[in-house]
C-alpha cells in the first residue's frame, strides 16, 4: 500500500461524456503526478501540481485538465471523451517538487472505459 | 511474477561516445518493453516500446534499444551522447498475458561528461 488513494477503481461511460478522476497523496507530499497507461504508448505522463500550482505539463490533451486543492488531493477531469481515452489513468505522489522514480508512490489507478 | 533490473544506478560517458544503459527483464508470456526517461523536475517521457517484431527498436531524441530475448535483456543505446542526454532512465515491462500495471526498474542516472 503506496498511501495514494484513487478512486473510483473503475469508471464505464460513454463517448462524449465528463468524468472527474480523484487522487490523495500520501500524508505529508506536497507533489501530485497525473499518468495515462495505454497498452500502445505505456506509461504517458500527463501532468505535475506542487502545493497547489501547475509544475509540469506533459502530453495531456486540451480535453483534459487537472487541479490541485487546499488540502492537496487532486482531481483530474476527462471531457468530451473518446474511444481512445480509454486507459488506466495513475496518480502518483512526491514529497517535493522534483520527482525520481523512486521517489515517486504511485496509486493503483483507476480504469477507464469509454464506450 | 514479472520483475525489471536496472544493474547500474549510475552511468558515466565522455560526450560524443556511445553508450549503453542496461536493463533485464522477467516475465511469465510474451514481453512488452518500455524505455522512459526523467528530466529533472519532470514527469516520465517515452523514449520507445517493444512489443513484437525487429529486435532493434528505434525511439526519440536518436536512442534505440534491442530486444533480446535468449538473454532477457532490453538494452538501451546511442551511438554518440550529447550532454543533454544525461537524466535518469527507467526500463519498464508488461506482461502481455497478464493485465497488471506496468513494472518499472529502480532507475540508470546517466551523466554525460562534456
Amino acid at each position: 500500500d503506496s498511501g495514494v488513494t484513487q478512486t473510483p477503481k473503475h469508471l464505464i461511460t460513454a463517448t462524449g461524456q465528463r468524468v472527474t478522476l480523484r487522487c490523495s497523496p500520501r500524508s505529508g507530499d506536497l507533489s501530485v503526478y497525473w499518468y495515462q497507461q495505454s497498452l500502445d504508448q505505456g506509461l504517458q505522463f500527463l501532468i505535475q501540481y506542487y502545493n497547489g500550482e501547475e509544475r509540469a505539463k506533459g502530453n495531456i490533451l486540451e480535453r483534459f485538465s487537472a487541479q490541485q486543492f487546499p488540502d492537496l488531493h487532486s482531481e483530474l477531469n476527462l471531457s468530451s471523451l473518446e474511444l481512445g481515452d480509454s486507459a488506466l489513468y495513475f496518480c502518483a505522489s512526491s514529497v517535493g517538487a522534483g520527482g525520481l522514480l523512486n521517489e515517486q508512490y504511485f496509486g493503483p489507478g483507476t480504469r477507464l472505459t469509454v464506450t | 511474477a514479472q520483475s525489471v533490473a536496472q544493474p547500474e544506478d549510475q552511468v558515466n560517458v565522455a560526450e560524443g561516445n556511445p553508450l549503453t544503459v542496461k536493463c533485464t527483464y522477467s516475465v511469465s508470456g510474451n514481453p512488452y518493453l518500455f524505455w522512459y526517461v526523467q528530466y529533472p523536475n519532470r514527469g516520465l517521457q517515452f523514449l520507445l516500446k517493444y512489443i513484437t517484431g525487429d529486435n532493434l527498436v528505434k525511439g526519440s531524441y536518436g536512442f534505440e534499444a534491442e530486444f533480446n530475448k535468449s538473454q532477457t535483456s532490453f538494452h538501451l543505446k546511442k551511438p554518440s551522447a550529447l550532454v543533454s542526454d544525461s537524466a535518469l532512465y527507467f526500463c519498464a515491462v508488461r506482461d502481455m498475458n497478464r493485465d497488471d500495471k506496468i513494472i518499472f526498474g529502480k532507475g540508470t542516472r546517466l551523466h554525460i561528461l562534456p
